[in-house]
């Protein structure tokens, strides 16, 4: 079945570094593609999305290219802040499914 | 825009009761998710819900059951509670419509059973 494998965590990064957080995934039709995030004690919230191949999905200062060829769909931020600090998961969607598949999620925390 | 919420924001239970969370979903949305995310996981869906009725399921035993109103809010009821069923359950509602369904989450209700 569909699956998203991301990146162990945790990641700690001062403030001002470049961020990569990797997401693969695993899909037997055509899936939409999501990087959410959620803060401490929050639920989720959508970060960006591509809905399909060569896509960018981009918000906030973070970006993420949907690459059918090598199936990922990495997270990637040019310059982190403290407030950047939470939960990242990546997911994908198919078409006409409900069932959304979320990876383990990535911790990221951003140090001064 | 009030989002999706839910309710309680946290319970406690112990073995062998029953539990009902609530959600809300977002004005406009007609359809409701529901998802396990236990410590340190991300989450799993259980079920879907529109209009009024179940429209998928996950991996999940018959112990997990909901139900949605006509005003297209949703409720959970997990019976005979296990140890492992703490988690922190999310709802999450989308527009109907099929497609790649975008959803929003809610804030989620902590459970804890002892």
């Amino acid at each position: 079945g569909d699956s998203v494998t991301q990146m162990e965590g945790p990641v700690t990064l001062s403030e001002e570094a470049f961020l990569t957080i990797n997401c693969t995934y695993t899909a037997t039709g055509y899936p939409s593609l999501f990087w959410y995030v959620q803060y401490p004690g929050e639920g989720l919230q959508l970060l960006l999305k591509a809905t399909k191949a060569d896509d960018k999905g981009s918000n906030k200062g973070f970006e993420a290219t949907y690459r059918k060829e090598t199936t990922s769909f990495h997270l990637e931020k040019g310059s982190v802040q403290v407030s950047d600090s939470a939960v990242y998961f990546c997911a994908l969607s198919e078409y006409n499914n409900n069932d959304m598949r979320f990876g383990a999620g990535t911790r990221l925390t951003v140090k001064p | 825009d009030a989002g999706v919420t839910q309710s309680p924001t946290h319970l406690i239970k112990t073995r062998g009761q029953q539990v009902t969370l609530r959600c809300s979903p977002k004005s406009g949305h007609d359809t409701v998710s529901w998802y396990q995310q236990a410590l340190g996981q991300g989450p799993q869906f259980i079920f879907q819900y529109y209009e009024e009725e179940e429209r998928q399921r996950g991996n999940f035993p018959d112990r997990f059951s909901g139900h949605q109103f006509p005003n297209y809010s949703s409720e959970l009821n997990v019976n005979a509670l296990l140890l492992g069923d703490s988690a922190l359950y999310l709802c999450a509602s989308s527009p109907s419509g099929g497609g790649w369904n975008e959803q929003f989450f809610g804030p989620g209700t902590r459970l804890t059973v002892l």
